[in-house]
């Protein structure tokens, strides 16, 4: 089985700094891995994703993340957040044989103050 | 071209009644999973359906149960309502071949008093 853990719970940041959102994982066997982000009282949308490849993904809204095999690590990152930024985001993993059905962590809200 | 929808957006049920929330993929998507999601916590996977059957389950009672008809909709049922399952009820879709790309819906709120 696999598990993710978000080892945060909330990051309070200001606009315009740099902001890392961190995620670990475990699965016994190959993953792949995700972002998604829920503003309030939506649903969940994709930032990115890392399939294969090279372990730096880029996203969509300036994000980014690092695939870091040994340390199963899949941190989230962004070099310069505004206040639209400010929601909450999930990471999620599936395994690549069942990829239809993803384990997600709890979450990391995000706060950009101004 | 309309996402993923479901309905209705919010309701309201009593302890011990039984509930249905509806949902209609992406557009050229076969595939519907069906998640919890507690307040504060993240996404649970409920079952999938492909093909009008479900085809795997996560850790759910069989208070839970499903359906997806010939046009890929798919209906996720809950018989004897606990407090416990007051959650946003969301649902996925992806393409054939493609099951790794799953496109969310907004989610159902049910509230269970």
């Amino acid at each position: 089985a696999q598990s993710v853990t978000q080892l945060d719970s909330q990051v309070p940041v200001f606009e315009e700094a740099p902001v890392e959102l961190r995620c670990n994982y475990s699965s016994s066997v190959s993953v792949y891995l995700f972002w998604y982000v829920q503003y309030p009282n939506q649903g969940l949308q994709l930032l990115l994703k890392y399939l294969s490849g090279s372990t730096l993904v880029k996203g969509i809204n300036g994000f980014e993340a690092e695939f870091n095999k040994s340390q199963t690590s899949f941190h989230l990152r962004k070099p310069s957040v505004h206040i639209s930024d400010t929601a909450e985001y999930f990471c999620a993993v599936s395994r690549t044989n069942n990829a239809g059905k993803s384990t997600f962590g709890d979450g990391t809200t995000l706060t950009v103050k101004p | 071209d309309a996402g993923v929808t479901q309905s209705p957006t919010h309701l309201i049920k009593t302890r011990g009644q039984q509930v249905t929330l509806r949902c209609s993929p992406k557009s050229g998507h076969d595939t519907v999973s069906w998640y919890q999601q507690a307040l504060g916590q993240g996404p649970q996977f409920i079952f999938q359906y492909y093909e009008e059957e479900e085809r795997q389950r996560g850790n759910f009672p069989d208070r839970f149960s499903g359906h997806q008809f010939p046009n890929y909709s798919s209906e996720l049922n809950v018989n004897a309502l606990l407090l416990g399952d007051s959650a946003l009820y969301l649902c996925a879709s992806s393409s054939p071949g493609l099951s790794y790309e799953q496109y969310f819906g907004p989610g159902t709120r049910l509230t269970v008093t």
